[in-house]
């Protein structure tokens, strides 16, 4: 079936300006996560989902940062008031686990790369 | 918390040769191990993961590594490469199934680049 999908693949946007980038995860997949590849780096975590809430968002660098997933499949990350640093690919993957069941793999998209001028 | 170091930024290796890509972790908690294969221009891809049980795990296209508790090491390892194998690897860590915890932490990667 189709992997994960996230749209646009690349975004330019102005320091200041609001963005939204988008993941649609795997059919079925309860477990959602995004994550953030600076160049150079490897991907850093900044928030899972489970269903529709956000079990772990210890990872967003700041309050300018939110995401949401309002009917537990897509799933939007936000960013206020960009900054040049937030400059990176953004990743999102997708599992198929239940919380309370044993660990799963992680299905990656092809990312969304953001340049902040 | 967890933290990975993958100590090769570049590997550079000859077609047929043997190669081992290096991870270390660390973690005051158990933890499940993971190595990750982007190619250029594609998605990362999981090559192979080590949860519990055997300490090596091999994946379908040669590449095996070994947990080793001791060392804190999992290191990537292929008796021959191909042309094909070029491409970046990312080693991986989640804490252990008890903490809760779902997030996997990266290593910065390790370039391999296959020579003819």
């Amino acid at each position: 079936g189709a992997g994960v999908s996230q749209t646009p693949s690349n975004k330019v946007t102005e320091k200041g300006k609001y963005v939204e980038l988008r993941c649609d995860p795997i059919s079925g997949h309860t477990a959602l996560y995004w994550y953030r590849q600076s160049l150079g780096q490897g991907p850093e975590f900044l928030i899972y989902f489970q269903g529709t809430g956000a079990a772990d968002d210890s990872g967003l660098p700041n309050d300018r940062f939110f995401a949401v997933r309002p009917e537990g499949s897509v799933s939007t990350l936000k960013i206020q008031r960009t900054e040049r640093g937030d400059s990176a690919v953004y990743l999102c993957a997708s599992s198929s686990q239940p919380a309370s069941g044993p660990t799963d793999t992680q299905y990656f998209g092809p990312g969304t790369r953001l340049t902040v001028l | 918390a967890q933290s990975v170091t993958q100590l090769d930024s570049q590997v550079p290796v000859f077609e047929e040769a043997p190669v081992e890509l290096r991870c270390n972790y660390s973690s005051s908690v158990s933890v499940y191990l993971f190595w990750y294969v982007q190619y250029p221009n594609q998605g990362l891809q999981l090559l192979l993961k080590y949860l519990s049980g055997s300490t090596l795990v091999e994946s379908i296209n040669g590449f095996e590594a070994e947990f080793n508790k001791s060392q804190t090491s999992f290191h990537l390892r292929k008796p021959s490469v191909h042309i094909s194998d070029t491409a970046e690897y990312f080693c991986a860590v989640r804490a252990g199934r008890d903490t809760g915890r779902r997030a996997l932490t990266f290593g910065s990667g390790t370039r391999l680049q296959v020579q003819p």
